[in-house]
């Protein structure tokens, strides 16, 4: 149980388009979503939090307006990664957590965006 | 300021081996502390949590042990494999709120 996927796991763009990543818990109801960002041999910086129905909470430094995120459903959150850059290159991963109060988030298998 | 302190940054063992790896923390509001397992190019896989009202909990191979007053937990692998290396994080949280990571300790073990 309490897997999650993530659609696609790699992509390469052009500077200056979009990209949409989708997250997905296939196997319970994910109240809150989480989205990490991770540059090699490093930690997970979390970039928001986000619950479903509402607005996602964004972390100190990271662009809202860039990193556009829709969580519309307990099983669906997607992260859209607006007018993409060089530098938005990174290794995207989502996790998910089940209903308030119960304690450990899920990871989905990452995404790899490289941005030309 | 880093609320999670892990150490060390890499750690290599003998196949057989036992591998520690340590955690800290300052927030005492924190009751949720697992362990997470990241093989290159995936996403972190949960292997062991504790809360801390235990002050140990085995699973196979894989012990947190936690002591409350140190405001410390480690992770300890038995008998390590070489299918083990991999990078490991800890983390900590206070239910229902974000976890904050550890800096992720890369384990080797060499045949």
């Amino acid at each position: 149980g309490a897997v999650v996927s993530q659609h696609p796991s790699r992509v390469i763009c052009k500077s200056g388009t979009s990209v949409k990543i989708e997250c997905r818990s296939l196997d319970f109801q994910a109240t809150t979503m989480f989205w990490y960002r991770q540059f090699p041999k490093k930690s997970l910086m979390l970039m928001a939090t986000s619950n479903e129905g509402s607005k996602a909470t964004y972390e100190q430094g990271v662009e809202k307006d860039k990193f556009l995120i829709n969580h519309a459903s307990l099983t669906l959150s997607t992260l859209t990664v607006t007018s993409a850059h060089p530098e938005d290159s990174s290794f995207y991963i989502c996790s998910a957590s089940g209903a308030s109060g119960l304690a450990t988030q899920y990871f989905g298998p990452g995404t790899r965006l490289l941005v030309l | 300021q880093q609320q999670v302190k892990q150490s060390p940054q890499s750690l290599i063992v003998q196949k057989g081996g036992i591998s520690i790896i340590n955690c800290a923390y300052e927030n005492t509001a924190f009751d949720y502390f697992p362990w997470y397992q990241q093989f290159p190019g995936k996403g972190p896989a949960l292997l062991i949590a504790i809360r801390p009202d235990v002050s140990e909990k085995k699973e196979g191979r894989f012990t947190i042990s936690f002591n409350k007053s140190a405001k410390q937990f480690s992770l300890h692998i038995m008998d390590s494999q070489p299918g083990d290396s991999a990078t490991y994080f800890c983390a900590a949280s206070s239910t229902g709120n974000q976890f904050y990571f550890g800096t992720g300790t890369s384990l080797t073990v060499i045949p």
